[in-house]
This record gives structure tokens, sequence and C-alpha cells, in this order.
């Protein structure tokens, strides 16, 4: 099975900040890579998938890059509701389709 | 719009036993894999379980392998997850979700929790 390693486990920033959160994978999963945004109660949401492909919707501080093993989400310029958790989730070849630990963002 | 609803959660003994459904609408269901995903109270997302369009191919995360089980009525437009010999561990809120991975769609979530 792949596993997802993500880092950091959490962060604390402030609005307007640039964000960066990363998702290694244990082999090459050629850029079959979702990200989601979970608020406290709430169902994840689908931020970007193919790594890089932005979601209808979404907004476009947002943006997602990498290849091979290693991925990332960058929020450009941080907003008060991004203040959440993130999760990355592998989806090449066969399930299982692991996620990553979680990142959540906190306000400094 | 689309829109899954699941149902069935509540409170079992360890050891017993407890079947999720979940109804979607808003797209046509037989033409999507669906997923389960589930959240340990304060912890990460943890994939479980999925099953192709036709209910041909299942598939489950090892912690679950065994146990539950995945299946489908197209007819009835009806995802279900049937869950045996539940642990303490497998307290948790249970998603269902459109499609295999990158899930545009999900539920609201039912609360599993396992006690005596």
């Amino acid at each position: 099975d792949i596993q997802m390693t993500q880092s950091p486990s959490s962060l604390s920033a402030s609005v307007g900040d640039r964000v960066t959160i990363t998702c290694r994978a244990s082999q090459g999963i050629k850029n079959s890579l979702a990200w989601y945004q979970q608020k406290p109660g709430k169902a994840p949401k689908l931020l970007l998938s193919a790594a890089s492909r932005l979601e209808s919707g979404v907004p476009s501080r947002f943006s997602g890059s990498g290849s091979g093993t290693d991925y990332t989400l960058t929020i450009s310029s941080l907003q008060p509701e991004d203040f959440a958790t993130y999760y990355c989730q592998q989806y090449y070849s066969t399930p299982p389709f692991t996620f990553g630990q979680g990142t959540k963002v906190e306000i400094k | 719009e689309v829109q899954l609803l699941e149902s069935g959660g509540g409170l079992v003994q360890p050891g017993g036993s407890l079947r999720l459904s979940c109804a979607p609408s808003g797209f046509t269901f037989s033409s999507y894999a669906m997923s389960w995903v589930r959240q340990a109270p304060g912890k990460g997302l943890e994939w479980v379980s999925a099953i192709s369009g036709s209910g041909d191919s299942t598939y489950f995360a090892d912690s679950v392998k065994g146990r539950f089980t995945i299946s489908r009525d197209n007819s009835k437009n009806t995802l279900y997850l049937q869950m045996n010999s539940l642990r303490a561990e497998d307290t948790a809120v249970y998603y269902c979700a459109q499609d295999l991975g990158k899930h545009r769609a999900w539920g609201q979530g039912t609360l599993v929790t396992v006690s005596s």
C-alpha cells in the first residue's frame, strides 16, 4: 500500500501569509493526488485534483504542484476563512487510496 | 445538486454489528464508484472501503478487511456498509463519498460509537 507523509502537522500563520504544505508518497503516484480542506464538524471539501487542477469555485489563491513522490499545496495569501485542516489523498492505480495525516492551519 | 445522505449510525457494543446506508441524489448513481471514509474523534481521515459502479469490484482497508462488507443496490440508489465484529477503534464518523478518490461530493457523516 502507498503511504502518504504530510508535513507539517500544524502551523500558525497570519492573514496575508503564504502557506505551504507538503505531501510525500512512499512511491511514485503520477500526479494522482487530491487536496481537501476540512473545517470543524464539516465534511471535507475537494480543493484540487490531479495535483494541480483547481476545482470549480475554489479561490485561485490555492495552488498545487509536484511530481513523482513529492507534492505541495500553497495558499498564496491566507484569508480568515482558510483556517482549517488540510489533507492530501493519493488515488493512484487501485485502492486503498490513503490520506495524509493532515495539517492544521491556525491563526498566529 | 449532488447530495449524499448517510444513516444507520449509533451506539453498538464491541463485537456487535451495524449497517450504514447512503442515499445519493443529483447524479446517476450507477455510473459512479462510491467510497466510505471515516474519521475517529479528533483524528484524521481514513479511507475504509470502495465499490465500483456495477458493484463487481470491492476494496477494503486492511483495518476492516474480513469484518466489513460494502454493497450497493443501483435499483434503489443506495450504498451500504455492513460492519461486523466491531471494535472500540472503529468508533468514528463515517462518510460516504462519490468516486474512488478525488471525492467531489461527501455526505454529512454518521457517527458510530462502539462501547460497552
